[in-house]
């Protein structure tokens, strides 16, 4: 069984703060590792992707990966109210892609 | 173009009933994909396709059957519904080498 694992939160946090979310994933044969943003009854929408250990940066996201330790994680700097959403981690494997739970985020004006 | 549609948006069933949600890419994307999302979760995969004529299962695969005769069209049959299906059901696509998946804007759907 390949897990995909996300904090559900809630994680609350002012806006202009850093929001950091996180999520490790079980199988090591991963190849690419995605975040999407999903607001309540729409359907997910792609932030950012990586597929090499180190950070990658676009606007106010940054995405870190960490093959050795199998985590993913994706910060986002000066938190805007729109930002409000569920964030869901995906893990590729093969031709398959496996999700977490998604963690809440909400960004207190 | 209009990326990937499903329809219905909406539908309800009654225990036993049978239907297919349908869904159509218009991007000539090889890959397509069946996902359910029970509230509070993520997706799950439900069945896949890399072309048409080629289908594989998903980690939920259960009461489920899908075919792929064109690369526009996947639809998933739900042949006995229960009230364990009761769902989002997304379809998304993906053309080849980008890994990004083309989410359509789902089908919720009740089993009573």
């Amino acid at each position: 069984q390949k897990e995909v694992e996300q904090n559900s939160g809630p994680l609350s946090v002012p806006e202009g703060a850093i929001a950091s979310l996180n999520c490790t994933y079980s199988d090591r044969g991963s190849q690419s590792f995605f975040w999407y943003r999903q607001y309540s009854g729409k359907s997910p929408e792609l932030i950012m992707f990586i597929y090499s250990n180190g950070d990658k940066e676009d606007g106010r996201f940054t995405a870190q990966l960490n093959k050795a330790s199998q985590y993913v994680s994706l910060l986002i700097r000066d938190s805007q109210p729109s930002d409000s959403a569920t964030y869901l981690c995906a893990v590729k494997s093969g031709n398959q892609f496996y999700f977490g739970t998604g963690t809440s985020l909400t960004v207190i004006p | 173009n209009a990326g990937v549609t499903q329809t219905p948006k909406f539908r309800i069933l009654k225990i036993g009933q049978s239907m297919t949600l349908q869904c159509t890419q218009d991007m000539n994307h090889n890959y397509m994909y069946w996902y359910r999302q029970d509230p509070g979760m993520g997706l799950k995969l439900i069945y896949y396709s890399v072309g048409a004529g080629i289908t594989d299962k998903g980690e939920v695969p259960n009461g489920y059957n899908v075919s792929r005769s064109t690369t526009e069209d996947f639809p998933l049959r739900l042949e006995l519904a229960a009230p364990s299906q009761t769902s989002v059901y997304f379809c998304a696509s993906r053309g080849l080498p980008e890994d990004e998946q083309y989410f359509g804007p789902g089908t919720r759907l009740t089993v009573t």
